[in-house]
C-alpha cells in the first residue's frame, strides 16, 4: 500500500528536550512537507523540501530543524529553542512539477511539559 | 504571508441538507484545493481546483473555481453523518514557491 507514514502517534517530552518527528513515504514524490496545527486553526507551513539533500523554511520555521537524505524521508527536529512545541504536526507529500496536490500523513500530536 | 478567508467557521445542519461553504482572499490564486479532516487524523484531499470557472463533483461534492480567482466554494449535498469533520481551502497564489495556503477550516456538525 502506497502513503505517507508518520510515527509515532503521540509523543510526550519535558522541556528542554529535542525531539525527532519521523515522516516516510513510499508514493516516489519529490517534495515534501512539515505542518503545525493548533486547535482552531489552519495549517502553518514549518519547512518544505522540494527535491533531496534541499529544503527550504516555511512561515514558521524557528525552534525546528529538517533533512532530507533521501526521497523517501523528511524528518523534523523539534528543538529546545521552540517556544511553544506542543502541537498536532503533519507530513505532507507531492509529486512535484505541475501537480500541486498535497497528500497528508496521520500526523503526530507532541506534547512538551 | 497569503491569507485565506473561510467561512463560515461552523456549521450544524440536520442529515439530509445541503451545505455550501467558501473561501475568498485578496490575492489572485492559480490552483485550489479543498481537504476534510477527520478528528485526530491528516486532511484527506476531496478536489483540486485548476482553472477560473471550472465546477468539479466528487460524489455527492461540488467544488468551484471562483471565475475572479479570488474564491472558491464547496458545496456538499444531502449530508450524512460521516459528513462530520473540518474542512479547509487551500489555495497556491503565483509567486508562492509551491507553499500553498490554508484556510482556518469549517467546523461541519450533521445533526440525525
Amino acid at each position: 500500500d502506497g502513503g505517507i507514514t508518520q510515527s509515532p502517534k503521540y509523543l510526550f517530552r519535558k522541556e528542554g528536550q529535542n525531539v525527532t518527528l519521523s515522516c516516510e513515504q513510499n508514493l516516489n514524490h519529490d517534495a515534501m512537507y512539515w505542518y503545525r496545527q493548533d486547535p482552531g486553526q489552519g495549517l502553518r507551513l514549518i519547512y518544505y523540501s522540494q527535491i533531496v539533500n534541499d529544503f527550504q523554511k516555511g512561515d514558521i520555521a524557528e525552534g525546528y530543524s529538517v533533512s532530507r537524505e533521501k526521497k523517501e524521508s523528511f524528518p523534523l527536529t523539534v528543538t529546545s529553542a521552540q517556544k511553544n512545541p506542543t502541537a498536532f504536526y503533519l507530513c505532507a507529500s507531492s509529486i512535484g512539477g505541475s501537480s500541486y496536490e498535497q497528500y497528508f500523513g496521520p500526523g503526530t500530536r507532541l506534547t512538551v511539559t | 504571508g497569503q491569507q485565506l478567508n473561510q467561512s463560515p467557521q461552523s456549521m450544524f445542519i440536520q442529515e439530509g441538507e445541503d451545505v455550501s461553504m467558501n473561501c475568498t482572499s485578496s490575492s489572485i490564486f492559480n490552483t485550489w484545493l479543498w481537504y476534510k479532516q477527520d478528528p485526530g487524523e491528516g486532511p484527506v484531499l476531496l478536489i483540486a481546483l485548476y482553472k477560473a470557472g471550472e465546477l468539479t463533483s466528487n460524489g455527492r461534492l461540488t467544488a468551484q473555481f471562483g471565475i475572479t480567482r479570488k474564491d472558491s466554494f464547496l458545496n456538499i449535498s444531502a449530508s450524512i453523518p460521516s459528513d462530520v469533520g473540518i474542512y479547509f481551502c487551500a489555495g497556491l497564489s503565483s509567486g508562492s514557491a509551491r507553499q500553498l495556503t490554508f484556510g482556518s477550516g469549517t467546523q461541519l456538525t450533521v445533526l440525525p
